[in-house]
């Protein structure tokens, strides 16, 4: 079974464009984060929900907008995509409070804007 | 604010034999926790190995260990009885319950693996 899964994988598209990323886990975890890894392979937090709770929020342009319908799912829409934003975009979550607060990720969408 | 460095953006190992990453990071905390993942050319983040930063001993799983140095900041990662598999993108992490939870990388160490 998929601990954390995310679609799409991949996903080409147009600048200008309005496209969304979902991603759902199953572990039963309270907090869910969005990372971003650019072309470099540098990987940057993005956004952790708790709870359905918005607790992080990085400086991330408000063309993106993240919703956690339940502490199960966390999605990310992205408006007026701009070439900057091809980047992969990885979902993780994990339980606050456990002794590590490990992080499980998802499998990563590729997105392109051409 | 928290920053994680790894200095070695490519290593290569032989086959059987071990190989040492670096990573070194900064914070005034004194209870965090650090990570190893490893991300294969497949792009999932796979957990290596945590270690807690009150425990002295340093955390192994299998071929892997870590050597823990809490003065000097530093977290480097031994990879003993190299294989094949073990080819990727490594990175080292930074965690303290305080930052919302989140993880602070570090840039990455490619590591290729010859036959």
């Amino acid at each position: 079974d998929t601990a954390v899964s995310q679609t799409p994988k991949y996903l080409v598209t147009q600048m200008g464009n309005d496209k969304s990323i979902k991603c759902e886990q199953n572990l039963g975890h309270d907090t869910m984060y969005w990372y971003k890894q650019d072309s470099k392979k540098f990987l940057k937090i993005m956004f952790s929900y708790n709870n359905k709770e918005l607790i992080i929020n990085e400086t991330v342009p408000n063309r993106f907008s993240p919703k956690s319908p339940d502490k199960a799912h966390l999605n990310l829409h992205i408006n007026s995509l701009e070439l900057g934003d091809s980047a992969v975009y990885f979902c993780a979550s994990s339980q606050v409070g456990t002794v590590s607060y490990e992080q499980y990720f998802g499998p990563g969408t590729r997105l392109t804007v051409t | 604010a928290q920053t994680v460095t790894q200095s070695q953006p490519e290593m290569s190992v032989q086959e059987a034999e071990t190989v040492t990453l670096s990573c070194t990071y900064d914070t005034s905390e004194s209870d965090y926790y650090l990570f190893w993942y490893k991300q294969p050319p497949s792009r999932q983040m796979i957990l290596v190995i945590r270690q807690e930063a009150y425990k002295q001993q340093n955390a192994t799983e299998n071929r892997f260990s870590v050597n823990f140095q809490k003065a000097a900041k530093s977290f480097s990662l031994k990879i003993s009885d190299s294989q094949l598999g073990d080819a990727a993108m490594y990175f080292c992490a930074y965690h303290h319950y305080n930052q919302g939870g989140k993880l602070i990388f570090g840039q990455g160490t490619e590591l290729s693996v010859k036959p």
